[in-house]
């Protein structure tokens, strides 16, 4: 398996444009996490979906925030519109045991100017 | 709030030495207890977990030990090498993950 697969990598925004941040997660998998990583606040969990559907979203900075699922192996969490303090490493992470064995993805590192 | 607090928050040990790094969490419903180590430009990989049942466990040079009582529990990192340079953040939970603020580790040749 190639496991958790994050696009893109680098995303360099200008403030008020929307960005996509895109999680296939391993197949099997029925928890999809979004994470956010700062340097102040390092992980904080976003939202998290159990066979596709939302189940915590209390962690979503506000409504600019927006992530969605489809099906079981895509997910995306799409910011409208972008700010400077958005700028952050945003992981996802799947795995089929609830909080058991994460595994992360390599991460998209966006930034906003 | 924060629902795991970690220290220190930076680390250097000496090639050979132990390196300790410490956790405590409030919710009592949390059962599982993990440690993740993050190289830079890398997602976190989990390295060694834990539930409440049992106070301590290894694996190879990486134990965790566990007090439920005191809702504490920490890594020790035994004969610490460069190639374990890298931050360790702890987590727990039950459905989801709460993660610490992490540790940066540099361990000195």
């Amino acid at each position: 398996d190639a496991g958790v697969i994050q696009s893109p990598r680098h995303e360099v925004t200008e403030m008020g444009q929307e960005v996509t941040l895109r999680c296939k997660p391993i197949s099997g998998h029925d928890y999809l996490f979004w994470y956010r990583q700062t340097m102040m606040r390092g992980l904080e969990l976003l939202i998290y979906f159990n066979n596709n559907v939302p189940i915590d979203d209390s962690g979503m900075p506000e409504d600019r925030f927006s992530a969605k699922m489809p099906n079981a192996s895509f997910s995306t969490l799409k910011i409208q519109p972008s700010e400077p303090r958005d700028s952050a490493v945003y992981f996802c992470a799947s795995t089929s045991g609830g909080a058991y064995g994460y595994t992360f993805g390599s991460g998209t590192r966006l930034t906003v100017v | 709030q924060q629902q795991v607090k970690q220290s220190p928050q930076s680390l250097i040990v000496q090639k050979g030495g132990i390196s300790i790094i410490n956790c405590a969490y409030e919710n009592t419903a949390f059962d599982y207890f993990p440690w993740y180590q993050q190289f830079p430009g890398k997602g976190p990989a989990l390295l060694i977990a834990i539930r409440p049942d049992v106070s301590e466990k290894k694996e190879g040079r990486f134990t965790i030990s566990f007090n439920k009582s005191a809702k504490q529990f920490s890594l020790h990192i035994m004969d610490s090498q460069p190639g374990d340079s890298a931050t360790y953040f702890c987590a727990a939970g039950a459905n989801n993950l709460f993660f610490g603020t992490g540790t940066r580790l540099t361990v000195i040749p």
